[in-house]
């Protein structure tokens, strides 16, 4: 069946260093992976989409690789700052398919 | 977040009562989809409608769930005679166009059911 994993432990990094969350799926073959950010008692926030055929993905701070040979798609927050923290979801959608499929996400906590 | 209004935002309802949340999309947005998250669980798809039609509800529980998005005014998603494993936040999401693919998805901020 179709799987989207991430850390399930949150990740604690010092203020100033990169923090890197990683989404591996298994049978599954998205033509688009996003990533969202989640606070507390908040709706899901759009951060980054990277289609099949791109590599890698900018935006100021944020970077996204995706693998599709090794069905991974890591996520870069760099010069991280306390109101980093948050919950960061994957999600991925198949081509021609209109729903997106997320991960639990993964808790990140940078610390002062 | 920008343009998304769910209500209510928090919601309590005893077990066999109705529920009844309500979603407008962002202005001029004519796709709407309902989420599901459970307490530790992701967010789970369960409907996707575009103006007065049901597009996709493979995710929505076949009993006590229906979801309508009529011609006017906002989505409705219903729940009949509610059960405690219904407790959770329901996410409403909307896009432009159809999926993500080049379109952003905008979702609210929730609306989070409690059943007693």
């Amino acid at each position: 069946s179709q799987k989207i994993e991430q850390n399930s432990e949150a990740l604690n990094i010092q203020e100033g260093k990169t923090a890197t969350l990683t989404c591996n799926y298994t049978n599954y073959s998205p033509a688009y992976l996003q990533w969202y950010r989640q606070d507390p008692g908040r709706g899901p926030v759009f951060l980054l989409l990277i289609r099949e055929n791109e590599k890698e993905k900018r935006k100021e701070r944020l970077k996204v690789t995706f693998d599709t040979t090794l069905k991974q798609s890591l996520f870069h927050i760099t010069a991280s700052q306390p109101a980093d923290s948050a919950t960061y979801l994957c999600a991925l959608e198949d081509s021609g398919y209109s729903t997106l499929t997320f991960g639990k996400g993964t808790m990140l906590l940078v610390s002062p | 977040n920008a343009g998304v209004m769910q209500n209510p935002r928090h919601l309590v309802r005893r077990r066999g009562q109705e529920a009844r949340l309500r979603c407008s999309p962002v202005k001029g947005h004519s796709h709407v989809y309902w989420y599901r998250q459970l307490p530790e669980e992701g967010l789970k798809f369960m409907v996707y409608l575009q103006k007065e039609n049901i597009i996709d509800e493979s995710g929505m529980p076949k009993e006590r769930f229906s979801a309508e998005f009529p011609k006017e005014g906002p989505s409705i998603l219903r729940i009949q005679q509610v059960v405690r494993g219904d407790s959770a936040a329901y996410f409403c999401a909307s896009s432009p166009g159809q999926g993500a693919g080049g379109n952003t998805i905008y979702f609210g901020e929730g609306s989070w059911l409690t059943v007693v």
